[in-house]
């Protein structure tokens, strides 16, 4: 069965620095989402993206946040001065056309 | 904009019971759908359940279904016969049935505990 893959599992990186987190969508899928959980809190929405540009971004996806579909396989988010608050479990998610989001099993980025 | 409340933060219930976890929402949309999705201890989001809002009758999989009240906006999930690997955070969401990418729209969930 399909799946959403996420690498890394784990990232570690200091405060003020870069990080590139990568996802691999569904391969016939058009839409794709980040998430954000912050630990013990809930899933918040972070950025969709279809047809090559952002179509919705919540507050929180700020300057520092930036998303891209380089090839016809990834999709990274981008941090590009990291803060300790980024710090929690970040999901890829992808749909087809229908309403199921279908979800990585998430990348958690610790900011020391 | 739409808001979901889960406000049960923790529940806890003996293996085999039946056990039922309240949601509500808020959206002035009529045409939507609402999901459960388990998040077990390895943080995996996984979709238990969803509900299209202008169906009526409520969705069933297996040892879980849903009261989809509209009228009241209220979505519960209920686990019959629950089982230790039901131990897990149970979240609500919602999202718009409109074309495009929409996103899920989450609630604080609620920590659900299969005792022995």
């Amino acid at each position: 069965e399909p799946e959403v893959t996420q690498t890394p599992s784990h990232q570690v990186t200091q405060m003020g620095q870069e990080v590139i987190l990568r996802c691999v969508p569904i391969s016939n899928h058009l839409y794709f989402y980040w998430y954000r959980q912050i630990l013990g809190q809930k899933v918040e929405f972070l950025v969709s993206f279809y047809n090559n540009e952002i179509s919705e971004k919540s507050e929180i996806f700020d300057d520092q946040f930036s998303v891209e579909r380089p090839d016809g396989s990834n999709f990274t988010l981008k941090i590009r001065s990291t803060k300790l608050e980024d710090s929690a479990m970040y999901f890829c998610a992808s749909k087809e056309l229908a309403d199921e989001q279908f979800f990585g099993p998430g990348t958690r980025l610790t900011v020391l | 904009a739409q808001t979901v409340t889960q406000s049960q933060p923790e529940m806890s219930v003996q293996e085999a019971e039946t056990v039922t976890l309240s949601c509500t929402y808020d959206t002035s949309e009529n045409n939507y759908y609402l999901f459960w999705y388990k998040q077990p201890p390895s943080r995996q989001m996984i979709l238990v359940i969803r509900q299209e809002a202008y169906k009526q009758q409520n969705a069933t999989e297996n040892r879980f279904s849903v009261n989809f009240q509209k009228a009241a906006k209220s979505f519960s999930l209920k686990i019959s016969d629950s089982q230790l690997g039901d131990t897990a955070m149970y979240f609500c969401a919602f999202m718009k049935h409109v074309k495009g990418a929409q996103k899920l729209v989450f609630g604080q969930g609620t920590r659900l505990t299969i005792n022995p």
